[in-house]
């Protein structure tokens, strides 16, 4: 069964730093998709990156970037030049293709510090 | 912009009570879903549906059963709400390919006292 793991529970980062979220994920099937989200105080679900198991390169989006190491199922999300703004909940998601559930990890709590 | 519409932001109701949370998009999107959110848990897929009058279960179904008569809406029912049913409900929609995101609502904070 597909499994998503987020073994930080909370992280700091002085603003203008660099920061990495962990995620490892556990599926037997070949084909799938690997999202992260971003969830402020607000409470709204911002989609953040997305890389799929096929992909040669790792995807980046601006100051995100997906670390994706397909052999030891990690997709670590890096934020560069941390904000004020980046303060949130990060959660790492996946999906078994075709047609499959998108499951979500934990979660972590960021906290950028001026 | 896709917009994923939940009826209510906060609702209190009572043990025993039946609930209806509602969530509409108007992007005419296939896929529609519920999660509920718990800290240190992340969010758990209660049901999903892949088209009008269709319904899948997902991880964690029991005591809660869904409608969805038109494409844009998704109703989710606590049947008898429970004290554990306590908890934010986030609804989400998406297109029918694997590799789209979902476009998720603003939540309900539901309470059951």
């Amino acid at each position: 069964a597909q499994k998503i793991t987020q073994t930080q529970p909370g992280m700091f980062v002085q603003e203008k730093e660099a920061v990495t979220l962990d995620c490892t994920y556990d599926t037997s099937d070949p084909s799938y998709g690997l999202f992260w989200y971003k969830q402020p105080s607000s409470g709204e679900m911002i989609f953040l990156i997305y890389q799929g198991s096929y992909d040669q390169q790792n995807a980046t989006e601006g100051r995100y970037s997906l670390n994706f190491q397909k052999a030891r199922k990690s997709a670590n999300l890096v934020i560069s030049a941390s904000q004020l703004g980046d303060s949130a909940m990060y959660f790492c998601a996946m999906r078994e293709f075709p047609g499959g559930k998108l499951i979500f990890g934990q979660g972590t709590e960021l906290s950028v510090k001026p | 912009d896709v917009k994923v519409t939940q009826s209510s932001r906060y609702l209190v109701k009572r043990t025993g009570e039946k609930v209806f949370l509602e969530c509409v998009q108007d992007m005419d999107h296939e896929n529609m879903f519920w999660y509920r959110q718990d800290p240190g848990l992340g969010l758990r897929l209660i049901y999903f549906s892949y088209d009008v009058k269709m319904k899948e279960k997902g991880d964690i179904p029991e005591g809660y059963s869904v409608s969805r008569e038109k494409k844009e809406r998704f109703s989710l029912i606590l049947e008898s709400a429970s004290t554990n049913q306590t908890s934010m409900y986030l609804c989400a929609s998406s297109p029918p390919q694997d590799n789209s995101p979902l476009h998720f609502g603003n939540g309900t904070r539901l309470t059951v006292t």
